[in-house]
């Protein structure tokens, strides 16, 4: 089975905090995605990555980076977390080939206070 | 339409109902379709991927049907469970990028 896991089911940090959101995915799974998730908005999709060091900017990159050193690793970056960066982070991976269907971790509730 | 729309945004069902919900979607420069459930607590499961105009998938008790030509797909559920209740997510993927836009969902309660 296809196991994508988060670093952290509940963070809370301060505003101005760095803050790193790590997703690992144990498939060898060349396309990874964070996604955020908010009431009434439905999934957006923050930035991708479809393999070792590349990246493209997905709906909102705004007030993020990422990072994706390993195949397996992807990580989202807050450099200065903000109080609307409250949130319910998800990382998906998926195979570049086939279907596509996106395997999602349990996701990350992140407060900002 | 300029983005993925699902209705409706919640559904009350009884135990034993047939139930189902659309998704819509731009036609133009289509791939694929794909439809989650996403269950409380949990993490979203995929349910089905279609790319083929006039596309019918069945998993079970559920099922899908694809129109890519006026842009909508159904979800169906036969004789809903309590286990059923979720939110259906589908997303609609464009050309050769691997994005996803994600509708807002339907929020299943199947009630016992």
């Amino acid at each position: 089975d296809v196991k994508v896991t988060q670093s952290s089911r509940y963070l809370v940090k301060r505003t101005g905090e760095k803050v790193f959101l790590e997703c690992v995915q144990d498939m060898d799974h060349e396309n990874m995605f964070w996604y955020r998730q908010d009431p009434g908005l439905g999934l957006r999709l923050i930035y991708f990555s479809y393999d070792v060091k590349m990246k493209e900017k997905g709906d909102i990159p705004e007030g993020y980076s990422v990072s994706r050193e390993k195949k397996e690793r992807f990580s989202l970056i807050l450099e200065s977390a903000s109080t609307n960066q409250t949130s319910m982070y998800l990382c998906a991976s998926s195979l570049r080939q086939g279907g596509n269907e996106q395997y999602f971790g349990p996701g990350t509730r992140l407060t900002v206070t | 339409i300029l983005n993925v729309e699902q209705s409706p945004q919640s559904l009350h069902v009884q135990e034993g109902d047939s139930t189902n919900f659309t998704c819509s979607f731009p036609s133009s420069n289509f791939y694929a379709l794909h439809w989650y459930r996403w269950e409380t607590a949990k993490s979203p499961e995929a349910l089905f991927v279609m790319t083929l105009n006039g596309d019918e998938k069945k998993k079970g008790r559920i099922s899908a049907t694809l129109n890519t030509k006026e842009g909508y797909s159904y979800l169906y559920i036969k004789g809903s469970q309590p286990e059923d209740s979720a939110t259906y997510l589908c997303a609609r993927r464009g050309g050769s990028n691997y994005k996803l836009t994600f509708g807002k969902g339907t929020l299943l309660t199947v009630n016992p």
